[in-house]
């Protein structure tokens, strides 16, 4: 079945490490993207990529980064410069980014929290 | 500024007791209104995708329309599976991105 698998289901990060959040998926999708979501908050748009080797900035980069070598995965790398990472991270992907309006499909997310 | 707002935060029903949620955006050149619903520690699955005022969708006991400043999810006769959060996120053509709301957490009594 095509999907998209998230890595870790949880995960802990000590202070000053650096953690991956691993996203792949098999739909062929062109168009991948980070969220963050938090208690009584919106999804918050952290990083997007709509074709390999090219990702931009969302709403809330700051602290993150992210790759895109292949098409089908969009690793997502929280940063010791990240000062608040505790918080459900969400994957997604669509077929593409721009005029379409092909909606996002979701996976099961990874919980982030600092010990 | 672009925005999604839903509305109750939330809501409880007796099984079998119709009502309606409600997501109010203000979104410059609307390409698409988007449902979701999302389980506790799973991710949003999608529900509907409306394009102009006046369209609607079904699926089973749900119903979404769309005018031009609201969208509306209806529930018919809900069952205790229906709880869940529903999400509404709204893509403007200035830019491309989904703009989501905070959500309307829905339980469903027997």
């Amino acid at each position: 079945d095509g999907g998209i698998t998230q890595s870790p289901k949880y995960l802990f990060r000590k202070e000053g490490q650096n953690v991956t959040l691993s996203c792949e998926q098999n739909l062929n999708h062109d168009a991948m993207y980070w969220y963050r979501q938090d208690p009584g908050q919106g999804l918050r748009l952290i990083y997007y990529s709509q074709i390999v080797n090219d990702f931009q900035k969302g709403d809330i980069a700051e602290g993150y980064s992210v790759s895109r070598e292949k098409k089908e995965s969009f690793p997502l790398t929280v940063t010791s410069a990240q000062k608040n990472p505790t918080a459900f991270y969400l994957c997604a992907s669509s077929k593409d980014r721009g005029i379409s309006n092909q909606p996002q499909h979701f996976g099961d997310g990874t919980r982030l929290s600092i010990l | 500024e672009d925005q999604v707002t839903q509305s109750p935060e939330a809501l409880r029903l007796q099984e079998g007791e119709s009502s309606s949620l409600n997501c109010s955006y203000t979104v410059s050149g609307l390409r698409g209104l988007f449902w979701y619903r999302q389980d506790p520690g799973k991710g949003p699955e999608f529900l509907f995708t409306l394009y102009s005022a006046g369209e609607e969708k079904e699926k089973e006991r749900l119903k979404a329309t769309l005018t031009k400043k609201e969208s509306f999810l209806h529930i018919t006769a809900p069952k205790p599976e229906d709880s869940a959060t529903y999400l509404c996120a709204a893509k403007g053509g200035s830019q491309g991105n989904l703009i989501f709301g905070k959500g309307t957490k829905l339980s469903v009594k027997p």
